[in-house]
């Protein structure tokens, strides 16, 4: 089965803080994706990294950034944590004859 | 990527058919209907695909209309534990760059 794990399930930071958020996959998968998920937003996409240092903007990418130097693994960084990026963030990977798999999402606070 | 719309909420019998629709009218050949669901506090969990043949897994039925704009998952018998948010996806199965849209789901409650 194709494993997307996240490093943490809950972060707590402080505002102004550079908060890093780690995922890994284990089947090989090209392509990566950070969507955050807010109530009654549903999922939004932030990033997405089709190969290794290859990156492409999503829906709102503004106050983040990614780096994918690895295949297996792409990070989502938010360089000055505010108070609107409190949510939760899933990182999924897909490759083009499976579906897209999940982690299990990283809720962050920011405070 | 063409965008989908579901209803917000449906409830369903335990034990009875859960049949939840997705219209995606703007549909291009390519794209395949994705279907998923979240379960409080944990990622999506893929359920099924399909591009323009009815398909059935384990989990679930997909079934797709002929011209293609709008799908249904069924839930042959619904139980308890699946009660969760579904949603109703389509993408295009290529190499390169791709933006999906999640939307926010239909949220189903199967009734004891």
């Amino acid at each position: 089965d194709v494993k997307v794990t996240q490093s943490s399930r809950y972060l707590v930071k402080r505002t102004g803080e550079k908060v890093f958020l780690e995922c890994v996959q284990d089947m090989d998968h090209e392509n990566m994706f950070w969507y955050r998920q807010d109530p009654g937003l549903g999922l939004r996409l932030i990033y997405f990294s089709y190969d290794v240092k290859m990156k492409e903007k999503g829906d709102i990418p503004e106050g983040y950034s990614v780096s994918r130097e690895k295949k297996e693994r792409f990070s989502l960084i938010l360089e000055s944590a505010s108070t609107n990026q409190t949510s939760m963030y899933l990182c999924a990977s897909w490759d083009n004859n499976s579906p897209l798999h999940f982690g299990n999402g990283t809720r962050l606070t920011v405070t | 990527d063409a965008k989908t719309t579901q209803p917000p909420s449906m409830d369903c019998a335990e034990g009875r058919a859960a049949n939840l629709p997705c219209n995606h009218s703007t549909i291009s050949g390519n794209e395949y209907v994705y279907w998923y669901r979240q379960i409080h506090s944990q990622g999506p969990q893929y359920i099924i695909h399909g591009l323009k043949n009815n398909e059935t897994n384990e989990m679930a039925s997909l079934i797709i209309t002929e011209d293609r704009k709008s799908s249904t998952l069924i839930l042959p018998h619904a139980t308890l534990r699946d009660t969760a948010v579904y949603y109703c996806i389509v993408r295009v199965a290529r190499t390169g760059a791709n933006n999906l849209f999640f939307g926010t789901g239909t949220r189903l409650t199967v009734i004891p």
